[in-house]
């Protein structure tokens, strides 16, 4: 079993959509939480953190539940500049801060 | 600021023959990291320095080597690829703490043949 997984997509949505991703990680003393955004051959970049509570920046809102293991990404009113795909990211704990990704759910918003 | 750096962006090798790909960042991070990244696989981890004269296997460490020349630096050698070498490989960096961003290089393509 993967330690992160994730549905691939691809989701295909209209612009002004709204859509879901979810991550299952599999590590129970998994520490922090983490969506990454990847646009066609490029490298990763932070999109935001997830925090217990749940956070929202903009459009775009994360959760996630400890018990369940689950991470979701909620983003809201769709814009062309959404399509990429999005990496869900969990750290363990040790001397550096080891990032385990998932491998990525590809997102295409239709105009 | 560059953030990081990493040459080259393309390489083309034939089986057996060694490289070394170089990374650089200039945000005074500690900690820096190869990746590499296959269709279907996610990203994973290759090698780690936690921070200046330390390195650490990752998950995926076979057929790799790699030096922490200073706080800037940190190159991962090839000695004889292999076409299972064929990846995007990118290079990042963090300044260690928890909950933290970590920064990605641009990557570099490598096909082995």
């Amino acid at each position: 079993r993967k330690e992160v997984e994730q549905d691939p997509g691809p989701f295909n949505v209209p612009e002004g959509a709204t859509v879901a991703f979810n991550c299952t990680y599999s590590n129970s003393a998994s520490q922090s939480f983490f969506w990454y955004r990847q646009d066609c051959r490029k490298e990763p970049k932070l999109l935001m953190s997830v925090y217990s509570s749940g956070n929202e920046d903009g459009r775009f809102t994360a959760q996630l539940n400890r018990a369940s293991q689950y991470i979701s990404l909620l983003i809201r009113d769709s814009k062309l500049s959404d399509s990429a795909t999005y990496l869900c990211v969990v750290t363990t704990s040790g001397s550096a801060r080891q990032l385990t990704f998932g491998s990525g759910t590809q997102l295409t918003v239709l105009p | 600021n560059a953030g990081v750096t990493q040459t080259p962006k393309f390489q083309v090798l034939k089986t057996g023959q060694s490289m070394t790909l170089q990374c650089a960042q200039d945000m005074n991070h500690n900690s820096m990291y190869w990746y590499r990244q296959d269709p279907g696989m996610g990203l994973r981890l290759i090698y780690y320095s936690a921070s200046e004269g330390t390195t650490d296997k990752g998950e995926v460490p076979n057929g790799y080597n790699v030096s922490r020349l200073n706080k800037r630096e940190f190159s991962l050698r090839l000695e004889s690829a292999a076409p299972s070498q064929t990846s995007v490989y990118f290079c990042a960096s963090t300044e260690g703490r928890l909950q933290e961003t970590q920064y990605f290089g641009p990557g570099t393509r490598l096909l082995v043949l």
